[in-house]
């Protein structure tokens, strides 16, 4: 799982509860993203972030947020609007900016964290 | 709009003989694809990606894969299988900027002894 870390690994909360799922990473990468992974669906973006203090929605933001103080951590926040939290999320990470050349468009994946609401 | 299929929801092979996944792909201009593999309860890991140049890509634990521009497919192979491939496998596109990806549905390996 390189060099990205998620906790927790599972989570539980009651429906209307917000929470904040951690995404650290020690890659030196600018590029940081939060995708959401439901059986049959692959990955959907939630929301990405080229540069600290700059994030941008994916394809599934609502009922979600995130921030980016630091270039190390991205971590994202289930609010009580997203009607449907019940999923494994993945943050990944990319040094496309870096100057890497094509090996910066390989993403690296964390180990997840499972998110179950009730 | 750019999209990836994985037109099996799974693929049975029994160890030792050659499998292949199946990846199609519907983009505008030339297409950069990736394959990831992903065990249970795990994140993904890079398997082996398509920018440029030659049409068949070798990846990481013998698995390759061949780009077929005139059937816009990305089929990801292995001569042998073993047991420890099986897991669920992403096919992926690069999409615009900011090096978002497009992943398809995912195809479920299972390989028998």
């Amino acid at each position: 799982d390189g060099g990205i870390t998620q906790s927790p690994k599972y989570l539980f909360r009651k429906e209307g509860q917000n929470v904040t799922l951690s995404c650290e990473q020690n890659l030196n990468h600018d590029a940081m993203y939060w995708y959401r992974q439901d059986p049959g669906q692959g990955l959907r973006l939630i929301y990405y972030s080229q540069i600290v203090n700059d994030f941008q929605k994916g394809d599934i933001a609502e009922g979600y947020s995130v921030s980016r103080e630091k270039k190390e951590s991205f971590p994202l926040t289930v609010t009580s609007a997203q009607k449907n939290p019940t999923a494994f999320y993945l943050c990944a990470s990319s040094g496309y900016t870096s100057g890497l050349g094509d090996k910066g468009l390989e993403q690296y994946f964390g180990p997840g964290t499972r998110l179950t609401v009730t | 709009a750019q999209s990836v299929a994985q037109p099996e929801d799974q693929v049975n092979v029994a160890e030792g003989n050659p499998l292949t996944v199946k990846c199609t792909y519907s983009v505008s201009g030339n297409p950069y694809l990736f394959w990831y593999v992903q065990y249970p309860n795990r994140g993904l890991q890079f398997l082996l990606k398509y920018i440029t140049g030659d049409n068949l890509v070798k990846g990481s634990y013998g698995f390759e894969a061949e780009f077929n521009k005139s059937q816009t497919s990305f089929h990801l192979k292995k001569p042998s299988a073993l047991v420890s491939d099986s897991a669920l496998y992403f096919c992926a596109v690069l999409r615009g900027g900011y090096n978002k990806l497009i992943f398809g549905a995912g195809t479920r390996l299972a390989v028998h002894p």
